[in-house]
């Protein structure tokens, strides 16, 4: 069956320090791949979306990479900040109506 | 209206009640979408609204969730008979149609049930 993983439950890394999330997938080749950020008691927000024949996206901080060899999305947020720390998701897009799949999120904490 | 709103923010019932959560999607958006989250997990699929139409309700766990959509705006999610593993966050969430944008979701603040 498809399935879409987030390998760390949680990060810790230094403030100023790129942090890097990995999500992948297996079984199935999505068209694009999301990415969305959950704070405690919210909904999630979109933060990017990349599609299958791009290899990767920018904005501003953020970046994220879609290798449809690996069946791997790699998000990296440069210059990280204490305000980044939050909850990140990936999610695929597939199938005729272009179902979305969320993995279960990696909870990323920026340490001052 | 600013973003999609859900209601009743917290909903606490017994056992064996009936629950109906509701959903207002941002105006003009033709794509509605339920989610659960159980604490500490990710979000599970519930169902997809395009418009009032329900192409994939897959992933309704049973025949006591059901769910409908009022042309292109307001949603319900009932749940008939609530067990105690229905408690979690409902989370609504709704995009517009258009380029990739359609795939871009925002998501209401949710609803948080809790069955004792």
């Amino acid at each position: 069956s498809q399935k879409i993983e987030q390998n760390s439950e949680a990060l810790n890394i230094q403030e100023g320090k790129t942090a890097t999330l990995t999500c992948n997938y297996t079984n199935y080749s999505p068209a694009y791949l999301q990415w969305y950020r959950q704070d405690p008691g919210r909904g999630p927000v979109f933060l990017l979306l990349i599609r299958e024949n791009e290899k990767e996206k920018r904005k501003e901080r953020l970046k994220v990479t879609f290798d449809t060899t690996l069946k791997q999305s790699l998000f990296h947020i440069t210059a990280s900040q204490p305000a980044d720390s939050a909850t990140y998701l990936c999610a695929s897009i597939s199938g005729g109506y272009q179902k979305v799949t969320f993995g279960t999120g990696t909870k990323l904490q920026v340490i001052p | 209206g600013a973003g999609v709103s859900q209601s009743p923010s917290n909903k606490v019932t017994e056992k064996g009640k009936d629950v109906e959560l509701r959903c207002d999607p941002i105006s003009g958006h033709t794509a509605l979408y339920w989610y659960r989250q159980r604490l500490g997990q990710g979000l599970e699929f519930l169902i997809y609204f395009q418009g009032n139409s329900a192409p994939d309700k897959s992933g309704l766990p049973s025949d006591r969730f059901s769910a409908e959509r009022t042309g292109e705006s307001v949603s319900t999610l009932t749940i008939q008979r609530t067990q105690q593993e229905d408690s979690a966050v409902y989370l609504c969430a709704s995009s517009s149609l258009g380029g990739t944008s359609r795939y871009e979701q925002y998501f209401g603040p949710g609803t948080r049930l809790t069955v004792t």
